[in-house]
């Protein structure tokens, strides 16, 4: 099945410690995003990539970091910088970054707590 | 900038009555508009999409969403809501080569 994969779904850290996020896609895409959804906020971008070896910040970046040395591969970093770190994260995918009629797809989701 | 309002954050609903969601977004530019849904604890799901040609648009499970450009608006409706239609719906903007731009979200919850 075509798709994108996030581990784990839940995800417990003490605070201080980073903790990689990640996310696989086996849709060919070209654009990958990382997304934090907190209640009542919606949705915001923290990085974006649209093509290998390459990366964006978003609106939210600070306390995060990522790579994008495989096509099909973009971990997200959440850092001990990062000051409110517990919340919601979505990876998506899109085929084509450049377009923007392109459909975006995501993964299922990872919830993070930090304790 | 681009930027999307929904205009309610909660819309409580019985079922198989009518709803509609609201959503307003800002934009110099043209821009191409979607629906997503969001089940509990899950990723978000494409309803639909306008991309050009017919303002109204519809997707498989019965909901549609119309295009008004002199009101910049995408409002979703749906005739009659099912308890399965709880979620949460976000409206998006995409206005060129940039990430989506999400509203905040809207809850509906039907109620038996």
């Amino acid at each position: 099945d075509g798709g994108i994969t996030q581990s784990p779904k839940y995800l417990f850290r003490k605070e201080g410690q980073n903790v990689t996020l990640s996310c696989e896609q086996n849709l060919n895409h070209d654009a990958m995003y990382w997304y934090r959804q907190d209640p009542g906020q919606g949705l915001r971008l923290i990085y974006y990539s649209q093509i290998v070896n390459d990366f964006q910040k978003g609106d939210i970046a600070e306390g995060y970091s990522v790579s994008r040395e495989k096509k099909e591969s973009f971990p997200l970093t959440v850092t001990s910088a990062q000051k409110n770190p517990t919340a919601f994260y979505l990876c998506a995918s899109r085929s084509r970054g450049a377009l923007s009629t392109d459909t975006q797809y995501f993964g299922p989701g990872t919830r993070l707590t930090v304790l | 900038a681009q930027s999307v309002t929904q205009l309610d954050s909660q819309v409580p609903v019985f079922e198989e009555a009518p709803v509609e969601l609201r959503c307003n977004y800002s934009s110099s530019v043209s821009v191409y508009l979607f629906w997503y849904v969001q089940y509990p604890n899950q990723g978000l799901q494409l309803l639909l999409k306008y991309l050009s040609g017919s303002t109204l648009v519809k997707s498989i499970n019965g909901f549609e969403a119309e295009f008004n450009k002199s009101q910049t608006s995408f409002h979703l409706r749906k005739p009659s809501v099912h308890i399965s239609d709880t979620a949460e719906y976000f409206c998006a903007v995409s206005p060129g080569n940039t990430p989506l731009v999400f509203g905040k979200g809207t809850r509906l919850s039907v109620i038996a």
